[in-house]
């Protein structure tokens, strides 16, 4: 089945530590998308890449970083200069990047403490 | 800038019923419009995309005006199975680029027996 995988669903880390996330499509789409969702609130752009090895700060990419180093996969690196991190992150996928719907993957729900 | 705004609710609504609510947008130049249904603490999932003659999948119905700048979702004969946080997201840009997608808060529907 094609689909869209983060792993892990839970991550636990105590503040000052840096955390990778995990993104994997299976899809053949060349667009991802990093996405962070807050209690209450929308989804925020955090960053994306319309191909491989590119990619591009979205609209709150501060304390965050990424690598697209293949196709499939788009890890993001929560870093310690991130002032509020704990949230629930949300990698998504289109076949493109333009008016192409985003499928997303079931999310990483992090808690820095 | 770019917004979408939705009711968020909560739509208390009885098995049955026919529900519809709406989101705005407030960029004219918006080319693609979607539904996302949203179950708690999961991910966002495709409802239905918006085109500009309307689209119908079963019980939902999705309409586009462009002259008032609104989207509607219309979910006939609701099942209790329906209660979920829809969301409205909207690509302003036609020539494609990753902030194009934004998504609105949200409506929570809760469909009672």
């Amino acid at each position: 089945d094609g689909g869209i995988t983060q792993s892990p669903k839970y991550l636990f880390r105590k503040e000052g530590q840096n955390v990778t996330l995990s993104c994997e499509q299976n899809l053949n789409h060349d667009a991802m998308y990093w996405y962070r969702q807050d209690p209450g609130q929308g989804l925020r752009l955090i960053y994306y890449s319309q191909i491989v090895n590119d990619f591009q700060k979205g609209d709150i990419a501060e304390g965050y970083s990424v690598s697209r180093e293949k196709k499939e996969s788009f890890p993001l690196t929560v870093t310690s200069a991130q002032k509020n991190p704990t949230a629930f992150y949300l990698c998504a996928s289109s076949i493109k990047m333009g008016q192409y719907e985003q499928y997303f993957g079931p999310g990483t729900r992090l808690t820095v403490t | 800038r770019k917004e979408v705004e939705q009711d968020p609710g909560p739509f208390n609504v009885p098995e049955g019923a026919t529900v519809a609510f709406n989101c705005t947008y407030s960029n004219s130049a918006s080319q693609s419009f979607f539904w996302y249904r949203q179950d708690c603490r999961k991910e966002p999932k495709l409802l239905m995309s918006v085109y500009s003659s309307g689209n119908e999948d079963g019980r939902f119905t999705a309409q586009l005006n462009r002259a008032s700048q609104y989207i509607s979702l219309l979910i006939r004969d609701s099942k209790l199975s329906d209660s979920a946080t829809y969301l409205c997201v909207v690509n302003p840009y036609s020539g494609g680029g990753a902030d194009g997608l934004t998504f609105g808060k949200g409506t929570h529907l809760i469909i009672q027996p």
